[in-house]
């Protein structure tokens, strides 16, 4: 079972480049996730969809756009990067009443 | 402002003694809580959940704590093990949302 898949594993950005991130789950959940962890902050909520075609702002989502466009895929889109976006990110999906499962992160690096 | 906190940013505890990790959060609305290990370069790993109906939970070496009066949860782990050393997240799901907050984690160190 691949679980939770991201996509890319690391990518490097010049400033005002943009780029998407990708998350893919076959585990048909409705409930995605979008994390970034940054030293001394733990693992802070993006943005958040509890099924298809719904998605909802979490702690920091300025910067940030996604697409929830079916069930099992997740995207997380940066319109203009910016260095205090570097960060490791990660996607994760769960079923309501029970434990997230992760992927295993994307390495983002804004120059 | 933070929903959820672990206020120790680490710990160190010597190999077969009790690990305690505690964690606070604010709002009422959660109703589920989870523990999650995490080693460099990988994802977040479940370890254990309690539901807010519960006020114990018990998973082999690992038991969780709820004071919901209190706001408080807490992980113990006995005995502790040099494989345990990783970094601990509490997590609370909102009920009324679905959504999943973190604290800002617990590095862990099981000296040998």
């Amino acid at each position: 079972n691949a679980g939770v898949t991201q996509t890319p594993k690391f990518q490097v950005l010049k400033t005002g480049q943009s780029m998407t991130l990708q998350c893919a789950q076959d585990m048909n959940h409705n409930s995605m996730y979008w994390y970034r962890q940054d030293p001394g902050m733990g693992l802070r909520l993006i943005y958040y969809s509890a099924s298809e075609g719904t998605t909802d702002k979490g702690e920091v989502p300025n910067g940030y756009n996604v697409s929830r466009l079916n069930k099992r895929e997740f995207s997380l889109r940066l319109e203009s990067a910016a260095p205090s976006q570097t960060s490791v990110y990660f996607c994760a999906s769960s079923e309501r009443g029970s434990e997230a499962f992760f992927g295993q992160g994307t390495r983002l690096t804004v120059v | 402002d933070q929903q959820v906190k672990q206020n120790s940013p680490s710990l160190s505890v010597q190999e077969g003694r009790i690990s305690i990790l505690n964690c606070d959060y604010t709002n009422s609305m959660f109703d589920y809580f989870l523990w999650y290990k995490k080693y460099p370069a990988e994802g977040p790993t479940f370890l254990i959940s309690i539901s807010s109906i519960k006020d114990k939970n018990e998973d082999g070496r690992f038991t969780v704590f709820l004071n919901k009066s209190a706001k408080h949860l807490s992980l113990h782990i006995v005995p502790s093990q040099p494989g345990d050393s990783a970094v601990y997240f509490c997590a609370a799901k909102d009920g009324n949302t679905g959504k999943l907050i973190f604290g800002q984690g617990t590095t862990l160190q099981v000296k040998p």
